[in-house]
């Protein structure tokens, strides 16, 4: 079983609004990481924060960390049609970092 | 300043040939990783390098799979035999830290065909 999880496995929102996707994982972690991967393309590192941290912002995103709730929340706001790709939160297990399967994010324009 | 280089980005080939992806990591990072993503089983590390020494290849799923870094700026993963279930896409990451849970970068990938 994976240790992190996204959710919604795909999300399709208008140019302009708001995205929320959201990660559970499984056991305790030093931090969690978010990546974008745009079609054919490889993973690029959106946002890390670690464990002690709740809330970190880096321009149009916001990420938020709940160690009690072993969750995490990835907000995109003012969505543009570039943001469109899927998104996926790593956490570390062990020595590794294990990726979840993703949330699709397709905005419209 | 250039990312992480992968080779080729295209392979296409028949069951049974060797199959050789080339990576170069970042200039000055210590950590190397190959990840495997599919449809079915999503991104799958395979193997990680520290400092061209490997670290965990528990990911790698059978003996055809063999991974080497001769030095700091070059590392190969090689299939032999190839199967059609190994078809995917290959991606090769870095990070600048001597370990497996900080940012990596990720080049490309190959995309791997099996017929």
């Amino acid at each position: 079983s994976q240790q992190g999880e996204e959710d919604p496995q795909a999300l399709s929102i208008q140019e302009g609004e708001n995205a929320t996707m959201n990660c559970s994982y499984k056991t305790s972690i030093n931090n969690l990481q978010w990546y974008r991967q745009n079609s054919g393309r490889g993973l690029v590192h959106l946002i890390l924060i670690r464990s002690n941290e709740r809330e970190k912002h880096s321009g149009r995103l916001r990420v938020t960390l709940d160690t009690s709730k072993k969750s995490s929340s990835l907000l995109i706001t003012a969505s543009r049609a570039a943001d469109t790709a899927s998104y996926f939160c790593a956490t570390d297990y062990g020595n590794k970092l294990v990726f979840g399967a993703g949330t699709i994010l397709r905005v419209k324009s | 300043d250039a990312g992480v280089i992968q080779s080729p980005r295209h392979e296409v080939t028949e069951m049974g040939q060797e199959v050789t992806l080339r990576c170069k990591p970042i200039s000055g990072h210590n950590s190397l990783f190959w990840y495997r993503q599919t449809m079915m089983r999503g991104l799958e590390l395979l193997i990680y390098f520290n400092n061209n020494v490997p670290i965990d290849d528990s990911g790698m799923p059978e003996d055809r799979f063999s991974a080497k870094m001769p030095n700091a700026s070059f590392s190969t993963l090689k299939i032999q035999p190839s199967e059609p279930r190994d078809s995917a896409v290959y991606f090769c990451a870095s990070s600048i830290l001597s370990g497996s849970t900080d940012t990596q970068y990720f080049g490309p990938g190959t995309r791997l065909t099996v017929l």
